[in-house]
């Protein structure tokens, strides 16, 4: 069954300490991983994709990572306007997109 | 580039009434777009997708004859929910998917939808 898992669903940081967040997944066919940011009231803003194992991409305080399991978030040097709620999505072979539940992000000053 | 808009951002109805939220993409063509909803404190729930020219794909649960979907256009496609009851109250968001730069949606600003 495809599965998409987040974790943690919250994580509360200093401003300047540095974490990642994960996103696990089983699918059938990757065809790319995205990473989203929803702030509340809002749409999802997007971020990156990645489509294989291996791949990296940065904007910013930002580093998307995917392996053949999970990708990671990892955020460096964090301030408060970096909470957010960030989602991940899969989109398996046939093109649908299985959703993670999101992780809100707090970043206290 | 690539931007998606939604019309009304939100809405306050009485039950019993039939509501149309419409998504635009502004920049680009989009051929299939996507409609979520969202409950408080979850994540996105794919109600259908919606192809230009042709009938929605509804997700299982989703009653097609209460959430009415239009893509009448490469730039519109448009959500209207019949007969609206409290329980129809939430966050309604839509995509657009562009394959600019590999395959990509692009979300709107989402509709806040109130039934009293």
């Amino acid at each position: 069954e495809d599965q998409v898992t987040q974790s943690p669903e919250a994580l509360r940081l200093q401003e300047g300490e540095s974490s990642s967040l994960n996103c696990s997944y089983t699918v059938s066919g990757l065809r790319g991983l995205f990473w989203y940011r929803q702030d509340p009231g809002k749409g999802p803003e997007f971020l990156f994709t990645l489509y294989s194992a291996g791949e990296e991409k940065e904007k910013e305080r930002l580093k998307a990572t995917l392996t053949k399991k999970e990708s990671f978030l990892h955020i460096t040097a964090p301030k408060p306007e970096d909470s957010a709620t960030y989602l991940c999505a899969v989109q398996a072979f046939l093109g649908q997109l299985i959703w993670g539940a999101g992780t809100k992000l707090i970043i206290k000053p | 580039g690539a931007v998606v808009s939604q019309h009304p951002s939100w809405v306050i109805c009485k039950s019993g009434t039939s509501v149309k939220i419409e998504c635009r993409s502004l920049d680009f063509q989009a051929t299939t777009m996507f409609w979520y909803r969202q409950f408080p404190k979850q994540s996105l729930m794919l109600m259908a997708t919606s192809n230009e020219g042709s009938k929605a794909t509804y997700e299982q649960g989703v009653e097609k004859d209460k959430f009415l979907i239009n893509h009448a256009s490469l730039t519109l496609s448009t959500l209207t929910v019949t007969s609206a009851h409290p329980e129809d109250s939430s966050f309604y968001i839509c995509s657009a998917l562009t394959g600019l730069a590999g395959p990509r949606q692009f979300f709107g600003p989402g509709t806040r939808l109130t039934v009293l």
